[in-house]
């Protein structure tokens, strides 16, 4: 069963606007990890939030983690034509063995 | 350069036949995954191996098969039970137990059944 569920399923704006996707979990989690993948390409590791932390930068990218709501989001700011992708959050949830369960994913598209 | 690689890229199986995807990688992981994905859908696990000579089903196992002889190898057998075996699948490895750290992903084979 897929424990992590992406909100919008699609985004489309322009380039230098920000980007927010959202993420909602149905149990406890240890960690929730956000991927990027091009279309017909594998997933690339974009950052990795504890359940003890509530907000992480990397560049570009602010990821919140809120376990209260069991939700957490992805800010793209100042986007790119090249941040087009889809974007899946996963969650590593106790209840499943530490296994990492994907979501259905963002299709991101930036206009240029 | 270290990585995980898939071959081939493109599959294409006749139907009864069983077909062999294959995932090597040289990150020295101890942990491999297989996942398959569905147009426009997310990933679901199929099978994966924390150890050499040790795999566990996930939660689509039902018409695949896997071994685990070596660390840097974990090839997945798509068989002729597989009903629908038509999908994109990804492997991916990481350095442990699932969750806690990153997961590298190989590139992908594409297998269409004709």
């Amino acid at each position: 069963s897929q424990q992590g569920e992406e909100d919008p399923q699609a985004l489309s704006i322009q380039e230098g606007e920000n980007a927010t996707m959202n993420c909602s979990y149905k149990t406890s989690i240890n960690n929730l990890q956000w991927y990027r993948q091009n279309s017909g390409r594998g997933l690339v590791h974009l950052i990795l939030i504890r359940s003890n932390e509530r907000e992480k930068h990397s560049g570009r990218l602010r990821v919140t983690l809120d376990t209260s709501k069991k939700s957490s989001s992805l800010l793209i700011t100042a986007s790119r034509a090249a941040d087009t992708a889809s974007y899946f959050c996963a969650t590593d949830a106790r209840t499943s063995g530490s296994r990492l369960t994907f979501g259905e994913g963002t299709q991101l598209t930036v206009n240029p | 350069d270290g990585g995980i690689t898939q071959s081939p890229k493109y599959l294409f199986r006749k139907e009864g036949q069983n077909v062999t995807l294959s995932c090597e990688q040289n990150l020295n992981h101890d942990a491999m995954y297989w996942y398959r994905q569905d147009p426009g859908q997310g990933l679901r696990l199929i099978y994966y191996s924390q150890i050499v000579n040790d795999f566990q089903k996930g939660d689509i196992a039902e018409g695949y098969s896997v071994s685990r002889e070596k660390k840097e190898s974990f090839p997945l057998t798509v068989t002729s039970a597989q009903k629908n075996p038509t999908a994109f699948y990804l492997c991916a490895s990481s350095k442990g137990q699932w969750g806690g750290t990153e997961a590298f992903f190989g590139q992908g084979t594409r297998l269409t059944v004709v």
